[in-house]
């Protein structure tokens, strides 16, 4: 069973870059979508990007200008980088796996997530 | 982008009662892309529903989700004490992908 999880700083300093990794175990990276969602504490999800294991990405335009979403393959590992924080990207960061139907895909396996603080 | 209602913000239910959970959507989500999870403190969301109404790996039969269009449901035939948590309806039809403000199912 394929299973999902991030790895980062806990803290990161405001205008600095958040960097997360997610590692996928039980299963390869290929034929999915990978995506990165967040949910700051005590509020929803919020979806930031996907990454295609042939390299095609899309992101939110809200957070389009600030994030780059990677993956390598070899190491079955894809990563999230987001530019110019503030303390309103604190938040818990999920990696979660699309499932692809028809021209799009659903939600199907989550990691646990990992709590982001931005502060100094 | 499309916007994603859910009402009633709190539902509040004792254990097996039946609940039902409105998502209405700001346009049309074609091919009826949108799925349910349920998230409990502390976890991760899991999947319940996807394609508006086809059960997710494990989930069981008391679950059920319905609706096309701009208005789907999901449904709860008897709720069991490990039901009662946060649900949220996303959408996948449309990038970016969007997803309601979630609904409470606390106990009564």
């Amino acid at each position: 069973q394929v299973q999902l999880q991030e790895s980062g700083p806990g803290l990161v300093k405001p205008s600095e870059t958040l960097s997360l990794t997610c590692t996928v175990s039980g299963g390869s990276i290929s034929t999915y979508y990978w995506s990165w969602i967040r949910q700051p504490p005590g509020k929803g999800l919020e979806w930031i990007g996907y990454i295609h294991y042939s390299g095609s990405t899309d992101y939110n335009p809200s957070l389009k200008s600030r994030v780059t979403i990677s993956v390598d393959t070899s190491k079955n590992q894809f990563s999230l980088k987001m530019s110019s924080v503030t303390t309103a990207d604190t938040a818990v960061y999920y990696c979660v796996r699309g499932q692809p139907v028809t021209r799009s895909y659903y939600f199907d396996c989550w990691g646990q997530g990992t709590l982001v603080t931005v502060s100094s | 982008e499309i916007v994603l209602t859910q009402s009633p913000g709190t539902l509040s239910l004792s254990p097996g009662e039946r609940a039902t959970l409105s998502c209405r959507a700001s346009q049309s989500i074609s091919s009826s892309y949108l799925a349910w999870y349920q998230q409990k403190p502390g976890q991760a969301p899991r999947l319940l529903i996807y394609g508006a109404s086809s059960r997710a790996t494990g989930i069981p039969d008391r679950f059920s989700g319905s609706g096309s269009g701009t208005d789907f449901t999901l449904t709860i035939s008897r709720l069991e004490p490990e039901d009662f948590a946060v649900y949220y309806c996303q959408q996948y039809a449309n990038s970016p992908w969007t997803f309601g403000q979630g609904t409470k199912v606390e106990i009564k």
